[in-house]
């Protein structure tokens, strides 16, 4: 009963530096997402892949990349990184078609943190 | 526009007795859902319960319903009884889709709910 699985949970990182973050779901969802949280502030997304193959842009996608591996892989990142993007990352996957109530279940997230 | 607004940035009850949190939504879309997740200080995401925008009654899951009223678009979210930890932070999200594809998913600003012995 893995779920929605998130690695690594912590990580500090230099300005400039580059990382993947990774996440894989094995609930056989179509749809994963990518997310940023601020200190006392909701989720923003930066990008999703609505299935396998096709991603999209959301509300913050400016300085990261991301890639659909597979049905089960979804990665993010960051290539040159700021310290505007120090955030928790959470990464969520549900299904997408049928009759839309299906949830979106999330990773624990990620910490990370740029100095 | 906001796609979901959530008006109270915290809020505090007393143990046992019942809070609402509000949330109100913008969408044209005729079919949408609505969801409710809990968030307590260890950060993990708790899905807590979903409203269809054609369900006709209210969602329940246990003390906790969904006060929907599709004209006024809101669905706020009641707890009632409340416990200590029900103390977390409250997200309400809503999912856009057509076609059978449901891939959109919005979330509010979150509420603080902290509950008082």
């Amino acid at each position: 009963n893995a779920g929605v699985t998130q690695t690594p949970k912590f990580q500090v990182l230099k300005t400039g530096q580059s990382m993947t973050l990774q996440c894989a779901q094995d609930m056989n969802h179509n749809s994963m997402y990518w997310y940023r949280q601020d200190p006392g502030m909701g989720l923003r997304l930066i990008y999703y892949s609505a299935s396998e193959g096709t991603t999209d842009k959301g509300e913050v996608p400016n300085g990261y990349n991301v890639s659909r591996l597979n049905k089960r892989e979804f990665s993010l990142r960051l290539e040159s990184a700021a310290p505007s993007q120090t955030s928790v990352y959470f990464c969520a996957s549900s299904e997408s078609r049928g009759k839309g109530n299906q949830p979106q279940h999330f990773g624990d997230g990620t910490r990370l943190s740029i100095l | 526009a906001q796609k979901i607004t959530q008006t109270q940035p915290g809020m505090f009850v007393q143990e046992k007795e019942a809070v609402t949190l509000d949330c109100t939504y913008d969408t044209s879309d005729q079919s949408y859902g609505l969801f409710w997740y809990k968030q307590p200080s260890s950060g993990e995401m708790i899905f807590l319960i979903y409203q269809g925008s054609y369900d006709e009654q209210n969602a329940t899951e246990g003390r906790y319903s969904l006060n929907f009223q599709k004209a006024r678009k809101s669905a706020n979210l009641v707890i009632s009884a409340s416990q200590l930890g029900d103390s977390a932070m409250y997200f309400c999200a809503m999912r856009e889709g057509q076609g059978g594809n449901f891939n959109k998913f919005y979330f509010g600003s979150g509420t603080k709910l902290n509950v008082k012995p």
